[in-house]
C-alpha cells in the first residue's frame, strides 16, 4: 500500500513570491509517478505536473517545479511567482504500476497567495 | 485534450429518495472508472473502481448496496445513492482512464449532493 503525506493544512504567500509545498511518500515498488494536483474553489481537479520516478530530473511547468528527492520520498512542489490564481486546495498524489491507475491522495495543502 | 463530462453539478435531493449521477468520457474510452467521496476541508477519498462491463470493487467501509455503480458503457459510468441521507452530503467526482498505469487519467468537474 501506499501512503502520502503533507505536513502542511495551510499556507501562505504574497503575490509574486516563492511558496514550496511539501509532500513525503512510501512505498515498496519502485515503478510509480508522483503528482501535484490542484482544486480551486470551483473543486475541479486541475493536474499541475508530474514526475515519473526513473527520471532523475525534475519537473517543470512554467512557474511550477518539483524538488524530487527519491531516496528520502520527498515530492515538493514550488510555485514561482505566485498569482492570486494560485489561491487553491494542492493535493500530492502516487499511481504505482501495480495498483493500475489509482490514485493515492495525501491530505492537502490549503494556499492562500495574498494580495 | 480528454474530457470526462459529470453530471449534475449540483443536486438537492429530499432523505430517503435516490440521486443519480453520471460521468461520460467524451474523447476517450474509459475503461475504468473511480469514484472518489471528499468532505469539506478533506482529501478524496476512493470509494470504488469500476471496470467497463463488470462489477465495481469497492473500497473498505463503502456500502455497494448504498453506492451503485455501473458502468456498463466504455463511455459512461454512473454512481447512484440510494436511499440517499444527509450523512450522505458530500462531493462526488469520477475519475476515467483509458487504459493501464501507463495512461492518463481525467477527472470529472464533481457533484455537489446535498440531503435534505
Amino acid at each position: 500500500a501506499q501512503t502520502v503525506t503533507q505536513s502542511q493544512p495551510e499556507m501562505s504567500v504574497q503575490e509574486a513570491e516563492t511558496v514550496t509545498l511539501s509532500c513525503t511518500y512510501d512505498t515498496s515498488e519502485s515503478n510509480y509517478y508522483l503528482f501535484w494536483y490542484k482544486q480551486p474553489p470551483s473543486r475541479q481537479m486541475i493536474l499541475v505536473i508530474r514526475q515519473e520516478a526513473y527520471k532523475q530530473q525534475n519537473a517543470t511547468e512554467n512557474r511550477f517545479s518539483v524538488n524530487f528527492q527519491k531516496a528520502a520520498k520527498s515530492f515538493s512542489l514550488k510555485i514561482s511567482d505566485s498569482q492570486l490564481g494560485d489561491t487553491a486546495m494542492y493535493f500530492c498524489a502516487i499511481r504505482t504500476h501495480n495498483a493500475g491507475n489509482m490514485l493515492t491522495f495525501g491530505g492537502g495543502t490549503r494556499l492562500m497567495v495574498k494580495p | 485534450g480528454a474530457v470526462v463530462s459529470q453530471h449534475p453539478s449540483r443536486v438537492i435531493c429530499k432523505s430517503g429518495t435516490s440521486v443519480k449521477i453520471e460521468c461520460r468520457s467524451l474523447d476517450f474510452q474509459a475503461t475504468t472508472m473511480f469514484w472518489y467521496r471528499q468532505f469539506p476541508k478533506q482529501s478524496l477519498m476512493l470509494m470504488a473502481t469500476s471496470n467497463e462491463g463488470s462489477k465495481a470493487t469497492y473500497e473498505q467501509g463503502v456500502e455497494k448496496d448504498k453506492f451503485l455503480i455501473n458502468h456498463a458503457s466504455l463511455t459512461l459510468s454512473t454512481l447512484t445513492v440510494t436511499s440517499a441521507h444527509p450523512e450522505d452530503s458530500s462531493f462526488y467526482i469520477c475519475r476515467g482512464s483509458q487504459g493501464g498505469s501507463g495512461t492518463e487519467a481525467f477527472f470529472g468537474q464533481g457533484t455537489r449532493l446535498t440531503v435534505v
